[in-house]
């Protein structure tokens, strides 16, 4: 199985700040990553397929990077409906899912 | 736009079976476009993947629940089911049940998910 691991756990910014997410796969996994948003009591929400795609109606704020076993989610410029919990997710396996970035108001 | 729907108990006994249904709309759940899994979430913790099946293929399960896991697919009630056996409290969770597209051999990522239904365990 391969283990995502999602850093930092949780990552305190203000509006209009920039937010880098970070997730870290145990052996590589080419651009085989996903990255969903979830706010609380909804289902996850796909931002970003293949590393760096960004789904059609997704803002442009959002980007994502990396390649091999390191990946990056960046937030530009924090708007408030982004305040949320952030996963991971790798298909080069058998899907697993990283235990989540919360991004909270500071 | 594909919608599903999730129904089923929100109470389990611990050592029954839990069985959900997904009910697809927008869409026919034997598209070749698509695939079809559930996903489930205990409460506060991370997302993990239980199955997914593909129209034409049998279902892949994952290996930690193989031998309690049946996903199957009913045609002609454009459904997705979920049948997991010997439940414990540790399978508490919000079931969700989500499709993917499908394309050059490739399962991307599932772009639309049911609300989900929350399923305790518990005598």
């Amino acid at each position: 199985e391969i283990v995502l691991t999602q850093s930092p756990a949780t990552l305190s910014l203000s509006p209009g700040e920039r937010a880098t997410l970070s997730c870290r796969a145990s052996q590589s996994i080419s651009t085989y990553l996903a990255w969903y948003q979830q706010k609380p009591g909804q289902a996850p929400r796909l931002l970003i397929y293949d590393a760096s795609n960004r789904l059609t109606g997704i803002p442009a704020r959002f980007s994502g990077s990396g390649s091999g076993t390191d990946f990056t989610l960046t937030i530009s410029s924090l708007e408030p409906e982004d305040f949320a919990v952030y996963y991971c997710q790798q298909r080069s396996n058998w899907p697993t899912f990283g235990q989540g970035t919360k991004v909270e108001i500071k | 736009q594909v919608r599903l729907q999730e129904s089923g108990p929100g109470l389990v006994q611990p050592s029954e079976t839990l069985s959900l249904t997904c009910t697809v709309s927008g869409d026919s759940i034997s598209s070749s476009l698509y695939y079809w899994v559930w996903i489930r979430q205990p409460p506060g913790k991370a997302l993990e993947w239980i199955g997914s099946v593909y129209y034409s293929e049998s279902a892949f399960y994952n290996p930690s629940l193989k031998s309690r896991v049946t996903i199957s697919v009913d045609t002609s009630k454009n459904q997705l089911s979920l049948k997991l056996t010997s439940v414990t409290a540790a399978d508490t969770a919000v079931y969700y049940c989500a499709t993917g597209a499908y394309g050059s051999g490739s399962y991307y990522p599932p772009g639309y998910w049911g609300q989900g239904s929350l399923v305790t365990v518990s005598s």
